[in-house]
């Protein structure tokens, strides 16, 4: 099985400022197809989770150009440029390359 | 729009079964895999497999394997997560996703 690690596993932010969540995969993540499968999702508290990122960097409809993801292999990134009040929630990595396999997630609270 | 809508809250005692469904509307509901994913109260999110309901074939985690059962009716557009010998390991919020939309989630609590 995939084993995605995130970090940190908290973060406190003053609003406007940057914020940055690490993500790595035990396995890489680049398919024949020349795609990679990483996927980021922000989990507001009491509410599913909600698409962000799909293939490690387009950014779903309807998601701020604050948020970014980057990365390659076995390593990713999500930033948030200025992080803002609805911002807040736990951030999660997740794999699609090989069945499904989720990061023990991020909470991302405000100063 | 993009909606999926789960059944409601469900309370069974250890050793039940529970069978919760996921209607979905606003797409072509054989054009997508449907996943159930769990989180347990103040946990992570756990993937417990997924249905094609185009053909109804299925991937389940190892975990869950001999346990699960997901189903589908393309006739109402509603597929289904069957979970068996539930124990309080199982409470949790069961969600149906399209992996970019999600249902609203459903609350299983086993109890004695």
């Amino acid at each position: 099985d995939i084993v995605m690690t995130q970090t940190p596993l908290s973060l406190s932010v003053t609003p406007g400022q940057p914020a940055s969540i690490s993500c790595k995969s035990s396995q890489s993540l680049l398919y024949s197809d020349g795609k990679t499968y990483l996927y980021w999702y922000l989990q507001k508290p009491g509410q599913p989770p909600q698409l962000l990122i799909y293939e490690v960097s387009n950014r779903f409809s309807g998601v701020p150009d604050r948020f970014s993801g980057s990365g390659s292999g076995t390593d990713f990134t999500l930033k948030i440029s200025r992080v803002e009040a609805e911002d807040v929630g736990v951030y999660y990595c997740m794999q699609t390359i090989q069945l499904r396999t989720f990061g023990q997630g991020t909470k991302v609270e405000i100063k | 729009q993009v909606q999926l809508v789960q059944s409601g809250a469900e309370v069974k005692k250890p050793g039940a079964s529970v069978k919760v469904s996921c209607k979905a509307s606003g797409y072509t509901f054989t054009g997508y895999y449907l996943h159930w994913v769990r989180q347990a109260p103040g946990q992570g999110l756990e993937w417990m497999g997924w249905i094609n309901p185009d053909t109804g074939g299925t991937i389940y985690a190892q975990k869950f394997q001999g346990r699960v059962t997901m189903t589908r009716d393309t006739s109402i557009s509603t597929a289904y997560m069957d979970l068996s010998w539930l124990t309080s390991d199982d409470t949790a919020v069961y969600f149906c996703t399209r992996e970019d939309y999600w249902g609203q989630g459903t609350l299983v609590t086993v109890s004695s």
